[in-house]
């Protein structure tokens, strides 16, 4: 069956500029988290949602980011002011549950570039 | 909160050989503990994972062992091939924060044909 889509794949966008970047999770999926990954490191968590439940905005470095997931399916990570230590890739995954532990499936990725 | 360290940051191995990735946790909740294999321009893949009461797990090449007491856990994969070449990352979470996870900073494994 289908994995998990971003979109876009790649995106430059200016310093200063907004951007959307979007996620279409596994159908079904309840739990969506999005992660940064800045060249050669690990993965950073940014945003945990759970069915209906209030998501865990724990990761998010700064008031510029916010995420929304509608209809407890797409999700969009937005970015205000974009600066260039934005730059990187940022990863969406779903899993069945929030709970039992159950493997998150990632998608491929969108490169940000800001210059 | 959890501080996941891993080791090496790159390998070389010969194809044939075994490779061994290790990391370290901080947090003794941690209760869950998964390695993703992550090839160039895809996100991460999970290869295999572990739970806190169990203290090794084999899929076929691939084999994970987890000391709570030591809070630390290895990949081994053994008759490595030149398709094993990647980036494998590991990860900790607690059942608390779902699947929350906390990843380790990556180690870039070469095979060599």
């Amino acid at each position: 069956g289908a994995g998990v889509s971003q979109s876009p794949s790649n995106k430059v966008t200016e310093k200063g500029k907004d951007v959307e970047l979007r996620c279409d999770p596994i159908s079904g999926h309840t739990a969506l988290y999005w992660y940064r990954q800045s060249l050669g490191q690990g993965l950073e968590f940014l945003i945990y949602f759970q069915g209906n439940s209030a998501p865990d905005k724990s990761g998010l470095p700064s008031d510029r980011f916010s995420a929304e997931r509608t209809g407890g399916s797409v999700s969009t990570l937005t970015i205000q002011r974009t600066q260039q230590e934005d730059s990187a890739v940022y990863l969406c995954a779903s899993s069945s549950t929030g709970t039992g532990h159950s493997p998150l499936h990632f998608g491929n990725g969108t490169r940000l570039t800001v210059t | 909160g959890e501080n996941v360290e891993q080791h090496p940051s790159t390998l070389s191995v010969q194809e044939g050989d075994s490779a061994v990735i290790k990391c370290t946790y901080s947090d003794s909740a941690s209760n869950y503990f998964p390695w993703y294999k992550q090839e160039l321009g895809k996100g991460p893949q999970l290869i295999i994972d572990i739970r806190s009461n169990v203290g090794e797990k084999k899929d076929q090449r691939i084999a994970v062992t987890l000391n709570k007491t030591a809070k630390h856990f290895s990949l081994h994969i053994t008759e490595t091939q030149p398709e094993d070449s990647a980036v494998y990352f590991c990860a900790a979470s607690k059942e608390e924060y779902g699947n929350k996870l906390v990843f380790g900073a990556g180690t870039i494994l070469r095979v060599k044909s």
